[in-house]
């Protein structure tokens, strides 16, 4: 199976800061990687795919990107919104795995 | 609007079988596979397996095939998934999700998940 290690694992920031969350897959997938928001009680929510485009209706402050096996996830401007759980996943090869997931609190 | 709505959350003895369904509207049920997705407590997500509403075929990841079984009524346009031979370690909330094209494997839209409690 792939394994998808994100970091940190959790981070602090306040409003109105930039943060970046890393995912690092153990081999190649390609451009397949999406990530997800995910807050306590809620369906996740899907903001990336094939690792740097953007789904429908997702505000522009996030964005990905790709160097190899290493994906990034930067969130320009903070909302208070924003605060919840990230997570990454490979859609390359089956079974179709997820990072461990990035707890983004308000500093 | 494009939804997936799931049953309730249950509560099981160890060695039960739980069925949770996912009722989909506001798109072409048969066009899209679903895709079922867990989470226990502390844990990351973990994909389980999908099925293709159009065919009935299915794909199920190796740590649950022999012990899960995802099935389909296009008629109400509903998916099920139902998990045999419950342990403790099954307690998670089981989320349904519906793959956002051709079988890209990444989910646009989710259930509002189940939780389902394993407890004796």
């Amino acid at each position: 199976d792939i394994q998808m290690t994100q970091s940190p694992s959790s981070v602090s920031a306040s409003v109105g800061d930039s943060v970046t969350i890393t995912c690092r897959a153990s081999q190649d997938i390609s451009r397949w990687l999406a990530w997800y928001q995910h807050k306590p009680g809620k369906a996740p929510q899907l903001l990336i795919y094939a690792a740097s485009s953007l789904q429908s209706g997702v505000p522009s402050r996030f964005s990905g990107s790709e160097s190899g096996t290493d994906f990034t996830l930067t969130i320009s401007s903070l909302q208070p919104e924003d605060f919840a759980t990230y997570y990454c996943q490979q859609a390359n090869s089956f079974p179709y795995t997820f990072g461990q997931g990035t707890k983004l609190e308000i500093k | 609007q494009v939804q997936l709505v799931q049953s309730g959350a249950e509560v099981k003895k160890p060695g039960a079988s739980v069925k949770v369904s996912c009722e989909a509207s506001g798109y072409t049920f048969i066009a899209y596979y679903i895709h079922w997705v867990r989470q226990a407590p502390g844990q990351r997500l973990q994909w389980m397996g999908w099925i293709n509403p159009n065919s009935d075929d299915t794909n199920y990841a190796h740590e649950f095939q022999g012990r899960v079984t995802m099935t389909r009524d296009t008629s109400i346009s509903t998916a099920y998934m139902e998990l045999s031979r419950l342990t403790s370690d099954d307690t998670a909330v089981y989320y349904c999700a519906k793959d956002r094209g051709k079988q890209d494997n990444i989910f646009d839209i989710w259930g509002q998940g189940t939780m389902v409690t394993v407890s004796s």
